[in-house]
């Protein structure tokens, strides 16, 4: 079964330091896998999407993640954190191309910047 | 603004209740997601449908259900509530399959459900 791991439950970083939200993956076929932001009492925006092609995808709000297929890891990053990026990030795995598949979402991580 | 819509945002309910949590799905989205959020947890998907249809399930509780209906909303329906059913759901759509790039999902803002 496919599933969506986010091994830190929580990532601090200060303000101007490149960030990396970790998230691994395991899916049977080819994976298309997205991030998702979480601000508090919102619902989850989207940020970006791999589906196929270059390994390096670029999103909203200057986050951009990087998949590795020997890995199976999809990481999210970003080159210089802002308070404002503080918020629960949300790994998902949409688990097929059919309208049968579904998102699976991983258990979040919650980034916080200091000043 | 996702262009998905859920009400009520809030609802606070007595436990051995039911209530009934509706969600609009963006228009030309075929399907509905519906997953719950629990405080401080991650999102367990609930159900999907796909133009009428049930098409996946996850753990959701037989005292729940969801349907579709012929204009795409879908309703959630959570019958006698317990104190554990208090969170967060949410109702996500995304477009037909095979639509280049329609791969993701759109969520709604949730609604808020306190059982006391």
């Amino acid at each position: 079964a496919q599933s969506v791991a986010q091994p830190e439950d929580q990532v601090n970083v200060a303000e101007g330091n490149p960030l990396t939200v970790k998230c691994t993956y395991s899916v049977s076929g080819n994976p298309y896998l997205f991030w998702y932001v979480q601000y508090p009492n919102r619902g989850l925006q989207f940020l970006l999407k791999y589906i196929t092609g270059d390994n390096l995808v670029k999103g909203s709000y200057g986050f951009e993640a990087e998949f590795n297929k020997s890995q199976t890891s999809f990481h999210l990053k970003k080159p210089s954190a802002l308070v404002s990026d503080s918020a629960l990030y949300f790994c998902a795995v949409r688990d097929g191309y059919s309208s049968a598949s579904k998102i699976i979402f991983g258990s979040g991580t919650r980034l916080s910047i200091r000043p | 603004d996702s262009g998905v819509t859920q009400t009520p945002k809030h609802l606070i309910t007595a436990t051995g209740q039911r209530v009934t949590l509706r969600c609009s799905p963006r228009s030309g989205d075929l399907s509905v997601y519906w997953y719950q959020q629990s405080l401080d947890q991650g999102l367990q998907f609930l159900i999907q449908y796909y133009n009428g249809e049930e098409r996946a399930k996850g753990n959701i509780l037989e005292r729940f259900s969801a349907q579709q209906f012929p204009d795409l909303h879908s309703e959630l329906n959570l019958s006698s509530l317990e104190l554990g059913d208090s969170a967060l759901y949410f109702c996500a759509s995304s477009p037909p399959v095979l639509s280049i790039g329609g791969t993701e999902a759109f969520f709604g803002q949730g609604t808020r459900l306190t059982v006391v």
